[in-house]
């Protein structure tokens, strides 16, 4: 099965750049999602379709997807950005199609 | 505002069935494909289930195919999961999902973002 992995945590002083990585065999060819979870919170979609932010997220925060890696880049992190960040495939390939989630990168800000 | 209230989440033994329910308002609730995802404690988001606008499909993870059926009402604005011979690998947080963009623009329930999440219900599966 396909397999998305991200670093466990990743960590940052505020004001400075964070880049959390997903790999995955020619991620490239996919689409990737991002989702942001504060501690007791609901998820938040902050990256869709690799490098295209919904409406409400900051410009602060980017995307890119080249190859075997996804890249979601957060600039001039502040406190509020300390989450859980997950991103997300869908596998068509297979029939139905699957749903694939990293295992989560925990953004620690220090 | 995008609204999704889920509820009927509990405690259950191993082997018992549970129905969540989910409540959607502001928006179309039937232009968009919805969705089920779990938090797992201590693994992460897992994807559950997804069912088209007008329910002609659905989609299930290996894990809980043959247990667990998605299903809506669109007149009532709501999405259901019906699960049975639920399993202590079932304990999760579990949030109703709406798709990003209308079913118009992506044929299916597969292949978009999860753009808006409810706060989600609890079921715990204990003995």
């Amino acid at each position: 099965s396909y397999v998305l992995t991200q670093p466990p945590s990743v960590s940052v002083a505020p004001g400075m750049t964070a880049t959390i990585t997903c790999e995955g065999d020619n991620i490239g060819s996919n689409s990737v999602h991002w989702y942001q979870r504060r501690p007791g919170q609901a998820p938040v979609l902050v990256m869709f379709y690799d490098d295209d932010r919904p409406s409400g997220i900051p410009e602060r925060f980017s995307g890119s997807n080249s190859f075997n890696t996804a890249t979601l880049t957060i600039s001039r992190v502040e406190a509020g950005d300390e989450a859980d960040y997950w991103c997300q495939v869908w596998v068509t390939t297979r029939h139905p199609p699957e749903v694939v989630f990293g295992g989560g990168t925990r953004l620690t800000v220090l | 505002e995008v609204q999704l209230v889920e509820s009927g989440g509990n405690l259950v033994q191993p082997g018992r069935s549970l129905r969540l329910s989910c409540e959607a308002s502001g928006f179309t609730f039937e232009d968009y494909a919805m969705h089920w995802v779990r938090l797992v404690p201590g693994k992460g988001l897992e994807w559950v289930a997804g069912i088209t606008w007008n329910s002609d499909d659905t989609g299930y993870a290996d894990s809980v195919k043959g247990r667990f059926i998605i299903s809506r009402d669109n007149a009532k604005r709501s999405l259901y999961l019906q699960m049975i011979s639920l399993r202590v690998e079932d304990v999760a947080l579990y949030y109703c999902v709406k798709a990003a963009r209308p079913e118009s623009e992506t044929s299916g329930y597969a292949n978009d973002a999860f753009h808006m999440w409810g706060q989600g219900t609890v079921v715990t599966v204990s003995s």
